[in-house]
């Protein structure tokens, strides 16, 4: 699997947009990029996944660069429930499952009032 | 309704003892996993279960064995505990038609072994 790197903690203003940034630059062709949040105390949480294309879902947007090294999640507008732990994970799609999630040290994002 | 569902939440046990974390999911999910979090809070894979069948084996100690006696459950037991078993334990399960990506964790059981 490709290795992602992510910046160890981040603060955001509640109400304003969170944008958290992922460098996987050794990414090869058919690996995804996952993002997953854990808030504390709780188990961990699928947010959204991209190849290529940007990805916009209930819970947050994907903006991925067009050569793919690194992606950006966004938080239009963040909220104190937001705080967590959030990590990018990539990995190949497979047919089987059973697929090895493999979490990094993630980004804390403190959202502050 | 809770989708993964994992007890007990908290488990206190001694050292050399046996004891078992049970998970359920009823989301119809065709496999399940077993990770650790440890007090450094690396999230790590353990096991997972396809059609009750064993197909990823983290490299863990042979104290630890999944059972699942049905699609819908895969409880872990662990034989002889040692301190060093003392973490967080998360349950997820995952569709077939995500390729394992999008897994659904339950709450976590955190194992104290004194």
């Amino acid at each position: 699997d490709a290795k992602t790197t992510q910046p160890p903690s981040m603060d955001c203003a509640e109400g304003r947009a969170a944008n958290l940034p992922c460098n996987h630059s050794t990414i090869s062709g058919n690996e995804y990029v996952y993002w997953y949040r854990q808030i504390h105390s709780q188990g961990p949480q699928y947010i959204i996944h991209g190849l290529k294309n940007n990805e916009t879902n209930e819970m947050a947007s994907l903006i991925i660069t067009e050569d793919r090294k690194s992606s950006t999640l966004i938080l239009p507008h963040a909220t104190l429930r937001d705080t967590a732990v959030y990590y990018c994970i990539v990995r190949v799609a497979v047919g089987n499952a059973g697929n090895m999630l493999t979490f990094g040290g993630g980004t804390r994002l403190m959202v502050k009032p | 309704d809770t989708a993964v569902s994992q007890t007990p939440k908290y488990l206190v046990t001694q050292m050399g003892n046996d004891k078992s974390i049970k998970c359920e999911q009823n989301l119809g999910h065709d496999t399940m996993y077993w990770y650790k979090q440890d007090s450094k809070k690396f999230l790590k894979i353990m096991f997972s279960y396809n059609n009750k069948e064993l197909i990823i084996n983290e490299t863990v100690p042979n104290r630890f064995s999944p059972k699942s006696p049905d699609k819908a459950h895969l409880n872990l037991h662990i034989n002889s505990l040692e301190l060093g078993d003392s973490a967080v334990y998360f349950c997820a399960s995952s569709p077939r038609t995500s390729g394992g990506n999008e897994q659904f964790f339950g709450p976590g059981t955190r194992l104290t072994v004194l």
